[in-house]
C-alpha cells in the first residue's frame, strides 16, 4: 500500500515568518493529495488540495507544490499568524477512496 | 454547512465490553469512513463505506467492524475492547472518491 512520509514532525516559528512541511509518497500511481489542519479538540479540516496534473496551486497564504518525478510535496505558509497554530497533516490517494495519511506536523507560532 | 457528528466525545470502557461509537452525517454524502489517530502515527483507515450496507477494510480492520444500515449513519463496533484499542476515533464522509472529506469531532476511547 501507500507510505506518507511527513517533515518535520514539530515547527516552530515566529510569527509572520514562513512554514514549510514536506511530504513524500512510495505510489507512483497517487494522484490526489490533500492537506488538512486540526485544531485542538476538532477533527481535522481540509485546507489545500492539489491533483497529479499540475505543479502548483496557491489560495491566499497557502500553497502546495508537487512534484512527480521525486514523489513529494509541500506545503508552503507565508506570514503565518497565532491561528495557524494546528497540526497538520498531509495524505495521498490513488482512484480510490483510501487516503493514506502522513503522520503530522505540529506548528506553534511564536508571537 | 457539511456536519458530521459523533455520538460521544469521551468514552470510558472496561476491557472484553462490546463498545459502539455512532457517526451521523447530515449532507447525504455516498462515503464514510473510520480512522484512528494515535501520536506519531498520523490517521489510519480502519473501514470505509462507499454504499448502505456496502463496507471495505481499510489498513488495520483486525478487532473492529462496521454497519450501515442507513446512508447518514456509518457505526464502528469493538466486539471486546482491549487496551490497545485505547485512542482517539474519527470519523468522516465524503460525497464521492478523491473527494474533501468532513471529519467530525472524534471519540476518545480510553479502554482499562
Amino acid at each position: 500500500g501507500e507510505n506518507v512520509e511527513q517533515h518535520p514532525s514539530t515547527l516552530s516559528v515566529q510569527e509572520g515568518d514562513s512554514a514549510v512541511i514536506k511530504c513524500t509518497y512510495s505510489d507512483s500511481a497517487s494522484n490526489y493529495f490533500p492537506w488538512y489542519k486540526q485544531e485542538l479538540g476538532k477533527g481535522p479540516q481540509l485546507i489545500i488540495d492539489i491533483r497529479s496534473n499540475v505543479g502548483e496551486k496557491k489560495d491566499q497564504r497557502i500553497a502546495v507544490t508537487l512534484n512527480k518525478t521525486a514523489k513529494h510535496f509541500s506545503l508552503h505558509i507565508t506570514e503565518t499568524q497565532p491561528e495557524d497554530s494546528a497540526v497538520y497533516f498531509c495524505a495521498a490517494s490513488m482512484n480510490d477512496y483510501k487516503l493514506s495519511f502522513g503522520a503530522g506536523t505540529t506548528v506553534t507560532v511564536r508571537a | 454547512d457539511v456536519k458530521v457528528t459523533q455520538s460521544s466525545r469521551y468514552l470510558v470502557k472496561r476491557t472484553g465490553e462490546k463498545v459502539f461509537l455512532e457517526c451521523v452525517q447530515d449532507m447525504d454524502h455516498e462515503n464514510m469512513f473510520w480512522y484512528r489517530q494515535d501520536p506519531g502515527l498520523g490517521l489510519r483507515l480502519i473501514y470505509f463505506s462507499y454504499d448502505v450496507k456496502m463496507k471495505e477494510k481499510g489498513d488495520i480492520p483486525e478487532g473492529y467492524s462496521v454497519s450501515r444500515e442507513k446512508k447518514e449513519r456509518f457505526s464502528l463496533i469493538l466486539e471486546s475492547a482491549s487496551t490497545n484499542q485505547t485512542s482517539m476515533y474519527l470519523c468522516a464522509s465524503s460525497p464521492s472518491g478523491n473527494d474533501e472529506q468532513f471529519f467530525g469531532p472524534g471519540t476518545r476511547l480510553t479502554v482499562l
